[in-house]
């Protein structure tokens, strides 16, 4: 089946510093992928759709010059979080699909702001 | 506004046991209703999905029916395992195409 790979799995790092998450599509073409976020005991809630060569399409309530999202291929899609801050932390996971209702989640990657 | 409730507490259930899990919405008329597996720490894993003209939906262990006028899901294991212990999302699709919105999910435990 198809696979989505995340990187880095895990991050830690100070605050007012940026941190960029990879989301890679192993063996299909995505273009689109989304990026969701996921606080303790919570849902998943969706952070903003990724689009091929074109700019993505934030959720309500996401800043979009605070998360910065790039999907300049179609096998990679990457989420910035800029000046991140202690309430950023928390697991962000994206998510593609390329046949049919099929949606494919990565692995997650958790973010610690210190 | 849209809705998508899933009980919140946990779900204790012996081995061999049929745990049934349930999914509300409101406001919504998707199209499809997904349900996925995630364990912690782990991004959701896709086990069935079942479309809006589809009563019911079945997969090995899994049952998945859809009762588009109650605004219902309900997902069946049967002959339960401890392996089947983790957390149950459903999800519909929002306003775009594979734009998932998700239930709070439901922790299933099951005991040997």
């Amino acid at each position: 089946g198809a696979v989505v790979s995340q990187h880095p799995s895990w991050v830690i790092c100070k605050s007012g510093t940026s941190v960029k998450i990879e989301c890679r599509s192993l063996d299909f073409q995505a273009t689109t992928m989304f990026w969701y976020r996921q606080f303790p005991k919570q849902s998943l809630m969706l952070m903003a759709t990724s689009n091929e060569g074109s700019k993505a399409t934030y959720e309500q309530g996401v800043e979009k010059d605070k998360f910065l999202i790039n999907h300049a291929s179609l096998t990679l899609s990457t989420l910035t979080v800029t000046s991140a801050h202690p309430e950023d932390s928390s697991f962000y996971i994206c998510s593609g699909g390329s046949s049919g209702n099929t949606i494919y989640f990565g692995e997650g990657s958790w973010l610690t702001v210190v | 506004s849209q809705k998508i409730e899933q009980n919140s507490e946990a779900l204790n259930i012996q081995e061999g046991k049929t745990a049934t899990l349930t999914c509300n919405y409101t406001n919504y008329s998707p199209a499809y209703l997904q349900w996925y597996r995630q364990d912690p720490g782990r991004g959701p894993v896709f086990l069935l999905l079942i479309r809006e003209n589809e009563k019911e939906k079945r997969k090995e262990r899994l049952k998945v029916t859809f009762d588009t006028t109650l605004k219902q899901s309900l997902f069946h294991i049967t002959a339960s395992q401890p392996a089947d212990s983790a957390t149950y999302l459903c999800a519909l699709e929002g306003t775009g195409f594979q734009k998932l919105v998700f239930g709070t999910g439901t922790r299933l435990l099951v005991s040997p």
